[in-house]
């Protein structure tokens, strides 16, 4: 199957601070691409949708001027943290739709820990 | 509330005994996908089932999609400890492309 990256795999910071974290499609081009929160023992809860070259479409209930998504090119996305504080402390985990013979498949990056002290 | 729900949330099993993990809606889905997640881990995917109707065999694993493409089952024969892990089901809508997803069910096998 297809290859998604993520970088970092963890991450802890102070409070207060901004992280970034990038999501690659390593072996296809990704027109979009999907960003998760994950909490212990639970299932994923979209955050939003990253589209190349417009606006994130972000799911009710998430902040977009707390999450900052970027999809520059077709096989990159970034998910901001901004002002991060520990409520946010979480798994992150982005996706990568690849379209291939009229069928989507979605395949899902390692994750990224973050950690808010 | 979960659009798909998935059934049991929690199976513990001997190595060797079979297990099935259960997902419905009452949606119906374009198509749905199977992942397993192991912690700490991104879910990876198992399969896509499509047609209504369809079966599709992994090794050890039978993946089978409702005829009216609102549920689906996952089928473990012999179950190892390798398998271990929270399985998800996943359906894609239709309308909007999302994939919205069950809450999971974590498998335990114990030698």
């Amino acid at each position: 199957g297809a290859v998604v990256s993520q970088h970092p795999s963890r991450v802890i910071c102070k409070s207060g601070t901004s992280v970034k974290i990038e999501c690659r499609s390593l072996d296809f081009q990704a027109t979009t691409m999907f960003w998760y929160r994950q909490f212990p023992k639970q299932s994923l809860m979209l955050m939003a949708t990253s589209n190349e070259g417009s606006k994130a479409t972000y799911e009710q209930g998430v902040e977009k001027d707390k999450f900052l998504i970027n999809h520059a090119s077709l096989t990159l996305s970034t998910l901001t943290v901004t002002s991060a504080h520990p409520e946010d402390s979480s798994f992150y985990i982005c996706s990568a739709r690849e379209e291939r013979d009229r069928e989507e498949t979605q395949y899902f990056g390692p994750g990224t820990r973050l950690l808010v002290l | 509330t979960q659009l798909l729900e998935q059934s049991p949330q929690f199976l513990s099993i001997q190595e060797g005994e079979n297990l099935t993990v259960y997902c419905n809606s009452s949606s119906v889905f374009s198509s749905l996908q199977w992942y397993r997640q192991e912690p700490g881990e991104g879910p990876v995917l198992l399969v896509t089932v499509v047609t209504g109707g369809e079966v599709k065999k992994l090794k050890r694993l039978t993946f089978q999609f409702g005829d009216a493409r609102k549920d689906s089952s996952l089928h473990i024969t012999a179950a190892q400890p390798g398998d271990t892990g929270l399985y998800l089901c996943a359906g894609r809508d239709r309308s909007w492309g999302k994939l919205q997803f069950g809450a999971g069910t974590q498998v335990v096998v114990t030698p």
